[in-house]
């Protein structure tokens, strides 16, 4: 089965400094999918990130990066330049490529607050 | 629509009533989820459909949780005999076949079972 392991209930940053938000997956697939969500208190989840496992290189997308490290079975989201905006709950989840096991499961989040 | 709607927005029930939550996922999108999400968790699974076929419902913690997507786009998740430890967001999802596809997630329904 799928498990997706956030370490960090919550993190706090600087303005304008760089984060790093863990997450390690276990999966047997060899083909996969790892995404990273936010949720801001409005509740609504917002895709960041998408790695796909043959991806040779890590996914970028604006101040949004993914540190995929596929030995390891990490996939850390690294936020640039922190803003005020970003204060929320961060999600990272999998989805394997398995026709019959395509869910997608979900950690149990970090909390992060950007301080000004 | 242009995204996911889920309808009532909230629903407040007293416990031992039953409640039908609906989902219309992104017109054309062949697979839909449910999950459930309690205050400062990360969403959990409950099922899952693919056009109108229930792929996998292991996720649904008893049997007073039902779901059903019968002409594969509106989904409907029913709750029997509503218990206090029902009470979360239930969110619905939904993505294209291409099954490495993001969800796209709707606003979710928040159950108060008083």
């Amino acid at each position: 089965a799928q498990k997706i392991t956030q370490t960090q209930p919550g993190m706090f940053v600087q303005e304008k400094e760089a984060v790093t938000l863990d997450c390690t997956y276990d999966t047997s697939d060899p083909s996969y999918g790892l995404f990273w969500y936010k949720q801001p208190s409005s509740g609504e989840m917002i895709f960041l990130i998408y790695q796909g496992s043959y991806d040779q290189q890590n996914a970028t997308e604006g101040r949004y990066s993914l540190n995929f490290q596929k030995a390891r079975k990490s996939a850390n989201l690294v936020i640039s330049a922190s803003q005020l905006g970003d204060s929320a709950m961060y999600f990272c989840a999998m989805r394997e490529e398995d026709i019959n096991n395509n869910d997608m499961r979900f950690g149990a989040g970090t909390r992060l607050t950007v301080k000004p | 629509g242009a995204g996911v709607s889920q309808s009532p927005r909230y629903k407040v029930a007293k416990r031992g009533q039953d409640v039908a939550l609906r989902c219309d996922p992104i017109s054309g999108h062949v697979s839909l989820f449910w999950y459930q999400q309690a205050l400062g968790q990360g969403p959990e699974f409950l099922t899952y459909f693919q056009n109108e076929a229930q792929l996998d419902k292991s996720g649904l913690p008893s049997d007073r949780f039902f779901a059903e997507r019968p002409e594969g786009s509106v989904s409907t998740l029913k709750i029997q005999r509503t218990q206090q430890e029902d009470s979360a967001v239930y969110l619905c999802a939904s993505s294209p076949k291409r099954t490495n596809e993001k969800l796209f997630f709707g606003s979710g329904t928040q159950l108060s079972v008083l």
